[in-house]
């Protein structure tokens, strides 16, 4: 099963340009998480924001959260060409010990 | 961090012929892993979820005695795949997470399993 959906599906920009990526989820959470995963390769946990939280940061990643309206949105600033990757919001149930269930992620091309 | 290492990276097999896909956490237990499958230019879709010392509960649409699932030991999941098909070609990933309240999920570097 999938949570929802994310936007855009696939996004093209040049170094030094802002991404943002969608996510928008379905059941009510405990937490959300963003994932990048580069082609044919595992996962790499970016970000964790908690239910209760509204925004975090880190690095260059910014991260919002709105329970209200069930979505969050990832940004990255001044993009490299490292950054291009496919990138997925997780959302973790209010369940103890339960799995992650992903999003349709969003494919990032960031031109040099 | 945690380390999750999963193995084959890749695999290729015969049809009718039967692969195990091994995930194992290095540094810490685990009661519980998930396995989770990506088609390409997909998302990852939650298989079963493999609990230590019982069955595995699987996902509507996942076949339990197609995706066979052990977790042995608290380290320790395998996923076998019996009497393979070229559908079930596909990127085969492990996760666990260490339950302390609110965590990340670890993930292992995925098997990717081609069948000929």
């Amino acid at each position: 099963s999938q949570q929802g959906e994310e936007d855009p599906q696939a996004l093209s920009i040049q170094e030094g340009e802002n991404a943002t990526m969608n996510c928008s989820y379905k059941t009510s959470i405990n937490n959300l998480q963003w994932y990048r995963q580069n082609s044919g390769r595992g996962l790499v946990h970016l970000i964790l924001i908690r239910s209760n939280e509204r925004e975090k940061h880190s690095g260059r990643l910014r991260v919002t959260l709105d329970t209200s309206k069930k979505s969050s949105s990832l940004l990255i600033t001044a993009s490299r060409a490292a950054d291009t990757a496919s990138y997925f919001c997780a959302t973790a149930l209010n369940q103890a010990g339960t799995a992650l269930i992903f999003g349709k992620g969003t494919t990032l091309s960031v031109s040099s | 961090g945690a380390v999750v290492s999963q193995h084959p990276s890749r695999v290729i097999c015969k049809s009718g012929t039967s692969v195990k896909i091994e995930c194992r956490s290095l540094d810490f237990q685990a009661t519980t892993m998930f396995w989770y499958r990506q088609f390409p230019k997909q998302s990852l879709m939650l298989m079963a979820t493999s609990n230590e010392g019982s069955k595995a509960t699987y996902e509507q649409g996942v076949e339990k005695d197609k995706f066979l699932i052990n977790h042995a030991s608290l380290t320790l999941s395998t996923l076998t795949v019996t009497s393979a098909h070229p559908e079930d070609s596909s990127f085969y990933i492990c996760s666990a997470r260490i339950w302390q309240g609110d965590t990340e999920a670890f993930f292992g570097q995925g098997t990717r399993l081609t069948v000929v």
